[in-house]
């Protein structure tokens, strides 16, 4: 079985700041890890995701992330925080099997002027 | 290329009556995805086709939703009678292929239901 765990429902920093959204997973078998964002009244939109290719993954709007395993994380980063990040930030998860993508409960992200 | 479009996008309805929305998914996709998403939490999947043939619905309280894609195309979501606690949005996406992997799942605008 597949679960996501977001450390935060909440983050708020300020324009220009580092952002750090935190997601632990759990999975039986090799994870597929992915992180979406929603903007009001949207749907979600890809991010990033991790296919085992590389452990340290870059995503779309100078967002990035990285996998460990040892530490069954796949926290995502961006070093410089805009306005226009202001969003929902999702992690899923996805085992091997069907298709299924397994949610987090999701981080509000805030960016002050 | 046209995303995953989705109506209506608002639907207001009292409790015991019926409703149901509709979903386009991206040209070519083979896999078709509603998920519901309750606010405060992530979205959580109801129902998956592949095709027209039901992948997964392990998830769908089928005592009063049902779903159906016709054609392998389009897909129609339903709730009958409705509860105060189906008042969530309802997504729908889509996606090229299923058997896990790293597929993308792109997903509609979403509808937002309200059950008074």
């Amino acid at each position: 079985a597949q679960s996501v765990t977001q450390l935060g429902s909440h983050v708020s920093v300020s324009e220009g700041a580092l952002v750090l959204l935190r997601c632990n997973y759990s999975s039986s078998v090799p994870p597929y890890l992915f992180w979406y964002v929603q903007y009001p009244n949207q749907g979600l939109q890809l991010l990033l995701k991790y296919t085992s290719a590389a452990t340290l993954v870059k995503g779309i709007n100078g967002f990035e992330a990285e996998f460990k395993k040892s530490e069954t994380s796949f926290h995502l980063t961006k070093p410089s925080a805009h306005m226009s990040d202001a969003a929902e930030y999702f992690c899923a998860v996805r085992g091997s099997t069907l298709g299924r993508l397994y949610f987090g409960r999701g981080t509000q992200l805030t960016v002050w002027p | 290329e046209a995303g995953v479009a989705q109506s209506p996008r608002y639907k207001i309805i009292e409790k015991r009556q019926s409703v149901a929305f509709w979903c386009n998914p991206i040209s070519g996709h083979a896999t078709l995805y509603w998920y519901q998403q309750i606010l405060g939490q992530g979205p959580k999947l109801l129902i998956q086709f592949q095709n027209n043939g039901v992948v997964d619905d392990s998830q769908l309280p089928k005592d009063r939703f049902s779903a159906e894609r016709l054609k392998g195309v389009d897909s129609t979501l339903k709730i009958q009678p409705a509860k105060l606690e189906d008042s969530a949005v309802y997504l729908c996406a889509s996606s090229l292929q299923t058997s896990g992997g790293a597929d993308t799942q792109y997903f509609g605008p979403g509808t937002r239901l309200t059950v008074l």
